[in-house]
């Protein structure tokens, strides 16, 4: 069975403070994504990786930066976590359809 | 960039009725498209997949959506809804050379199942 696995389905963290949420994948898929969920806002694009070393912004990248040193694993990084980061993190992988995806890592920033 | 619209962010069925999610891509080439189901606290489940086969798509747990090209559409109906369906549902469009196969989702439509 494919997995992508988060290390964290919960989280809290204080306003400031640097913040590593960590994806696993044991497909071998060349991409993966970090995604936010927010309540109306659907799923936004913060950053993905098409191979190793390799990233582009999504669509909200302001605040986070990732890093993928490994084909498996997609860490995204919160420099100063901030309230408004308060949001559910979802993880992905692809290979050439569809996405898998992980738990999800409710973060919250007090 | 292409853009995904699902209408309405809440349906309201009751046990044993059609349940229809609508979704419309803005895209000038057919893309690959996607529903998902999430239930609580859990992360997204593929249900079916588009990719330029058959349109009409059959995936799990009795749901199908028909792919519409004239209409740049792709409904997700299940005929009968049971307890079960109550979850959030988010369509996604992938274009087909899309650089790193990214996914653009819409709002998601959250469906909730009268007894």
């Amino acid at each position: 069975d494919v997995k992508v696995t988060q290390s964290s389905r919960y989280l809290v963290k204080r306003t400031g403070e640097k913040v590593f949420l960590e994806c696993v994948q044991d497909m071998d898929h060349e991409n993966m994504f970090w995604y936010r969920q927010d309540p109306g806002l659907g799923l936004r694009l913060i950053y993905f990786s098409y191979d190793v070393k390799m990233k582009e912004k999504g669509d909200i990248p302001e605040g986070y930066s990732v890093s993928r040193e490994k084909k498996e694993r997609f860490s995204l990084i919160l420099e100063s976590a901030s309230t408004n980061q308060t949001s559910m993190y979802l993880c992905a992988s692809s290979g050439y359809t569809e996405a898998f995806f992980g738990q999800g890592t409710r973060l919250t920033v007090v | 960039a292409q853009s995904v619209t699902q209408l309405g962010s809440h349906v309201s069925v009751s046990e044993g009725a059609l349940v229809l999610l609508r979704c419309n891509y803005s895209s000038s080439v057919p893309p690959y498209l996607f529903w998902y189901v999430q239930y609580p606290n859990q992360g997204l489940q593929l249900l079916l997949k588009y990719t330029s086969a058959a349109t009409l798509v059959k995936g799990i747990n009795g749901f199908e959506a028909e792919f519409k090209k004239s209409e740049t559409s792709f409904h997700l109906t299940k005929p009968s809804a049971h307890m079960s369906d109550a979850a959030e549902y988010f369509c996604a469009v992938r274009m087909i050379k899309a650089a790193g196969n990214k996914l653009t989702f819409g709002g998601g439509t959250r469906v909730l199942v009268k007894p």
